[in-house]
């Protein structure tokens, strides 16, 4: 079983739809959950992070964890065309080395029509 | 603002042959990792870096890939000889503490094409 799973998409709404992306995880090391944003031939961007169940609001995002699912969503209110992206969750744990380790979804490609 | 630069952006290598991906992560910045995106696939973690050793390093990272951060400024990724199936995109990535809340900077990536 993958330690993060994750819909690859496409996903295509039309502008001012609400989004939901999510992941599943198998491995409840996992402290900290957060989304990443990477448009096409560029790196990642942090979106949002959290470490607790429940919702973390900014702007139109809402992150939504829920630990003991183990699942995690992101919803993207009044979506516009600029949102269009490959949306990635990732995770971490803290390991034995003394860093974290970051684990990453395989990205849901979103495409919001004007 | 500060970023993590990457270069080359693209190399274009023969089969074989060895390449070094160079990395400036941010200044202040203790933790540095490489990670490999195969085109339409998963960005995967290859290796972390910190204090001067490899701290955590994934089953991707075998005896022909290599780390260095041989001036207190850059990080490189060596690739010992090359094979067709490590082209991909490599991503190197910093963090500047040892607690969550130091977010993890992505540079632009470096494109590896393999002939």
């Amino acid at each position: 079983q993958k330690e993060v799973e994750q819909d690859p998409g496409p996903l295509s709404v039309p502008e001012g739809a609400i989004v939901s992306l999510n992941c599943t995880y198998s491995n409840s090391a996992f402290q900290y959950f957060m989304w990443y944003r990477q448009y096409s031939r560029k790196g990642p961007e942090l979106l949002m992070y959290t470490y607790s169940s429940g919702n973390k609001e900014d702007g139109r995002f809402t992150a939504q964890v829920d630990k003991s699912s183990k699942y995690i969503s992101l919803f993207i209110r009044d979506s516009q065309p600029s949102d269009s992206a490959t949306y990635l969750c990732a995770m971490s744990r803290f390991t034995t080395s003394g860093t974290y380790k970051y684990i990453f979804g395989t990205g849901t490609r979103l495409k919001v029509l004007a | 603002e500060p970023e993590v630069t990457q270069t080359p952006s693209h190399q274009v290598t023969q089969m074989g042959q060895e390449v070094i991906l160079r990395c400036v992560p941010i200044s202040n910045h203790l933790y540095f990792y490489w990670y490999r995106q195969i085109l339409g696939q998963k960005v995967e973690f290859l290796v972390s870096f910190y204090n001067n050793e490899i701290s955590e390093k994934s089953e991707i990272f075998d005896d022909q890939f290599s780390v260095e951060r041989p001036d207190g400024s850059n990080f490189t990724l060596k690739i010992r000889s090359t094979k067709l199936e490590d082209s991909a995109m490599y991503f190197c990535a910093s963090r500047d503490r040892g607690d969550f809340t130091g977010e993890l900077f992505f540079g632009e990536g470096s494109r590896l094409t393999v002939l």
